[in-house]
């Protein structure tokens, strides 16, 4: 079956920590995309990518890395700079950015200990 | 900039109709999307209206599209327990973003 797969399901963070979200595709699309989403509130971008090797920064970039080394693959990491990062993050596809129509993984939460 | 506004909480009785609606700013909008989320899960692309057109019907759900207002609306037909998630309409504009509303939170009672 052809999806996006985001693990974990669940991650906590300690204080001072980086943590990494994994995202993988086999749909064969070109763009992906991070995004965050708090109780009450719509999705926000983090970061998106066009093609392999190439990113550019969302709404809401700082305190966050990207990296687009394979086209499967768009893992990111939440670092110490981020302050307030409990959220559920979800990652989504696109065919290419021209493409609207946005294809997304089941979501990691994130939370803080 | 763009804005997209939706209220927030819709209550039906199960096998009525439901409408959802959404205002947004952007007057270069090319595609307008209707999105459902379940609890812990991803957004599933529910159905699109390109923005020349004013009416899209897809089985159970009804696309209204006023321009002029900037006001798009999503009508459920025969609302089922399972329709029971979060709506979110987002809008595609100028500058190839796509930006999303706060959501609509629909509750079916039985």
């Amino acid at each position: 079956d052809g999806g996006i797969t985001q693990s974990p399901k669940y991650l906590f963070r300690k204080e001072g920590q980086n943590v990494t979200l994994s995202c993988e595709q086999n749909l064969n699309h070109d763009a992906m995309y991070w995004y965050r989403q708090d109780p009450g509130q719509g999705l926000r971008l983090i970061y998106y990518s066009q093609i392999v090797n190439d990113f550019q920064k969302g709404d809401i970039a700082e305190g966050y890395s990207v990296s687009r080394e394979k086209k499967e693959s768009f893992p990111l990491t939440v670092t110490s700079a981020q302050k307030n990062p409990t959220a559920f993050y979800l990652c989504a596809s696109s065919m290419a950015r021209s493409n609207e129509k946005l294809f997304f993984g089941s979501g990691t939460q994130l939370s803080v200990l | 900039g763009e804005d997209v506004e939706q209220s927030l909480f819709l209550s039906v009785r199960e096998g009525d109709s439901s409408v959802i609606n959404c205002t947004y700013t952007d007057s270069s909008s090319t595609y307008l999307y209707w999105y459902k989320q379940e609890p812990g899960a991803g957004l599933q692309l529910l159905t699109y209206i390109f923005s020349n057109m004013d009416m899209k019907q897809d089985q159970r759900l009804t696309v209204l599209l006023n321009k002029k207002d900037k006001h798009l609306s999503l009508r459920i037909a025969d609302t089922q327990t399972g329709d029971s998630a979060i709506y979110f309409c987002a809008e595609w504009a100028a500058g190839n973003k796509l930006t999303f509303g706060g959501g609509t939170r629909v509750l079916v009672k039985p």
